[in-house]
């Protein structure tokens, strides 16, 4: 079955770096775009970043525009998230996220469990 | 950039049926997703593309869409419906493109 499992995440100081990665399996993870969606406590989802299905198109939400940068490696079946200058702000459980597949439009058909960042000095 | 509204909390007893909406600009025009998270879980898909159920989905859930407001109902609430809601589309923008979610909507049964 589907399985998107991250890690990565822990305790980082303010202004410092971290790289999140999510290790895919159970589909053919070169066809699907894959997402990166964060949620701090108690509050809303908060998209991050999306890939395309071959690696050409990254988008990015203002919030982390500059400050983050996410790849995948389709060889390996993983994606990444390489955060850099973090704030407190940033602090959220961050989620691995398949796409259902075909347009942007389709919906997200799976979620990881998360990995846990916390930006903190 | 775009932006979808959503009431913070729904409440409703057991039996009845919760309406949760989602407002957002020209919205008939936008395929509509709606995830149900339950504490301390991953969100899961339970409507996509405005009405349409996974096949895992009771089908006491359905979704709609008017004008500018999509709405989730659901049929004959149970105690196990209670959960945050979310609804999302994906903004086609030129200059930011991206998904985008609802706030949420806190279901209390």
């Amino acid at each position: 079955q589907v399985q998107l499992v991250e890690s990565g995440g822990g305790v980082v100081q303010p202004g410092k770096s971290l790289k999140l990665s999510c290790a895919a399996s159970g589909f053919t993870f070169r066809n699907f775009a894959i997402h990166w969606v964060r949620q701090s406590a108690g509050k809303g989802l908060e998209w991050v970043a999306t890939v395309s299905y071959d690696g050409r198109d990254k988008f990015y939400a203002d919030s982390v525009k500059g400050r983050c940068t996410i790849s995948r490696d389709n060889s390996r079946s993983t994606l990444s998230l390489q955060m850099y200058n973090l704030r407190v702000e940033d602090t959220a459980k961050y989620y691995c996220v398949k796409h259902t597949g075909g347009s942007y439009s389709e919906p997200i058909e799976r979620w990881g469990r998360g990995t846990l960042v916390t930006v903190s000095s | 950039s775009y932006v979808l509204t959503q009431p913070p909390s729904v409440s409703v007893a057991p039996g009845q049926t919760a309406r949760i909406t989602c407002g957002g600009d020209n919205l008939r025009v936008r395929d509509v997703h709606w995830y149900q998270q339950r504490p301390g879980q991953a969100p899961v898909l339970v409507i996509y593309n405005d009405k349409y159920r996974p096949s895992s989905i009771p089908d006491r859930f359905s979704g709609s869409v008017s004008g500018n407001t999509a709405t989730l109902t659901i049929n004959r609430v149970e105690a196990g419906d209670e959960a945050a809601f979310y609804c999302q589309v994906w903004d086609h923008d030129t200059h930011h493109p991206g998904v985008v979610f609802g706030g949420g909507t806190k279901l209390t049964v």
